[in-house]
């Protein structure tokens, strides 16, 4: 079983480009987390939101509680964004565990 | 700035062996978690600490255990290594309070030959 679902799995962009990517989960949750990967496996938290819209210099996360859909915008994409880009979320009944989505590898090409 | 650190980023050990994995974050965090992440699988909860002594399994336990004898330090064991446990390992920890954001260590990746 997966509660979460990331769209696309990979993606390929020119540098400058706005990139999207989406998670969809199908429980109720407490809160969503973005999560980068670079090569090498270090993951960095981005974001987390429980409702509404976050923004942190060029990267936009929002979420709608409603349609169980998150989204991850990167605006004037760059080749250091290349990254595996995770969607986890905190299931209300789950306590501290968070549920993980399998990623979106992202390549921006200069 | 918090950090979460990790015993080794490379290892390689033969089946049958006994592994210790080790992480060790410096921010007072009440919780520990222990991932492990497979091409295809993604993140996957191995065990979880919410406090000194305490743990509770995640989805994959099997063949894994854990011990938190300090509230800075988390262990994974693998008592008898086999080579379906070759993976990335992942140590993650966070205050107490299911809202509280999760931070990571940069993963030990492990090969069992």
């Amino acid at each position: 079983k997966n509660e979460v679902e990331q769209s696309p799995q990979n993606l390929t962009a020119q540098e400058g480009e706005f990139i999207t990517i989406n998670c969809s989960y199908s429980v109720g949750i407490s809160a969503l987390h973005w999560l980068q990967q670079h090569p090498g496996g270090g993951i960095v938290s981005l974001f987390m939101l429980s409702s509404g819209k976050k923004k942190h210099g060029r990267l936009i996360a929002t979420i709608n509680i409603q349609e169980k859909h998150s989204s991850l915008h990167i605006t004037a994409s760059h080749p250091r964004d290349s990254a595996v880009y995770i969607c986890a979320v905190r299931l209300l009944d789950s306590g501290y565990a968070l549920n993980f989505g399998k990623g979106t590898s992202l390549l921006v090409t200069p | 700035d918090v950090k979460v650190t990790q015993s080794s980023r490379y290892l390689v050990k033969r089946t049958g062996e006994k592994v210790f994995l080790e992480c060790v974050q410096d921010m007072d965090h009440e919780n520990m978690f222990w991932y492990r992440q497979d091409p295809g699988l993604g993140l996957r909860l191995i065990y979880f600490s919410y406090d000194v002594k305490m743990k509770e399994k995640g989805d994959i336990p099997e063949g894994y255990s854990v011990s938190r004898e300090k509230k800075e330090r988390f262990s994974l064991i693998l008592e008898s290594a086999s080579t379906n446990q070759t993976s990335m390992y992942l140590c993650a920890s966070s205050l107490s309070g299911t809202g509280a954001e999760q931070y990571f260590g940069p993963g030990t990746r492990l090969t069992v030959t």
